[in-house]
């Protein structure tokens, strides 16, 4: 089956703690994203990638880095620069540009910060 | 995002119909989406529409652009109550890969 998948679903950190979190895809998919979701803000852009070994900052990047080492992952590292890390974290793939392409997302990861 | 704006809440009888609106920003978008999330998963692609269309209807959804105004609707006909759910638009252009969404508006469908 063809897919993108997160893990871990629910992830706990002490507060001053790293922590990564995973996005994988074997859609042969060129882009790839990192979204953020708060109630009331909606989906607000960390970082994207539009190929590999190259990303992007999105809107809203500080106290976040990415890697994209190879085309199917693109893992999502929360540092402790993060001020409010507590969020549901959302990964998206799409075939790339050029036309219309449809972006499949993930079943997200929510982070806890205790 | 800041490009892409959403009224937050929506209530509607069921089988009425439910109109959700959107206005963009950005002049230069290509293609604009609407998706869909039930509670604690991804996203879902509903229907999507050129920017060189101005209306296109899938089943109960009928998706209206008017660009001079920048304004993107989506009717959904006959409401479910299968249809509960925060629902997305997003725009994105041909220029680069960056995918913009709105706040989402949570639909809430009444007995």
């Amino acid at each position: 089956d063809g897919g993108i998948t997160q893990s871990p679903k629910y992830l706990f950190r002490k507060e001053g703690q790293n922590v990564t979190l995973s996005c994988e895809q074997n859609l042969n998919h060129d882009a790839m994203y990192w979204y953020r979701q708060d109630p009331g803000q909606g989906l607000r852009l960390i970082y994207y990638s539009q190929i590999v070994n190259d990303f992007q900052k999105g809107d809203i990047a500080e106290g976040y880095s990415v890697s994209r080492e190879k085309k199917e992952s693109f893992p999502l590292t929360v540092t402790s620069a993060q001020k409010n890390p507590t969020a549901f974290y959302l990964c998206a793939s799409r075939p790339g540009q050029g036309g219309y392409t449809e972006a499949f997302f993930g079943q997200g990861t929510r982070l806890t910060v205790v | 995002g800041e490009d892409v704006e959403q009224s937050l809440f929506l209530s509607v009888r069921e089988g009425d119909s439910s109109v959700i609106n959107c206005t963009y920003t950005d002049s230069s978008s290509t293609y604009l989406y609407w998706y869909k999330q039930e509670p604690g998963a991804g996203l879902q692609l509903l229907t999507y529409i050129f920017s060189n269309m101005d209306m296109k209807q899938d089943q109960r959804l009928t998706v209206l652009l008017n660009k001079k105004d920048k304004h993107l609707s989506l009717r959904i006909a006959d409401t479910q109550t299968g249809d509960s759910a925060i629902y997305f638009c997003a725009e994105s252009n041909s220029n680069d890969y960056k995918l913009s969404f709105g706040a989402g508006t949570t639909v809430t469908v009444r007995a």
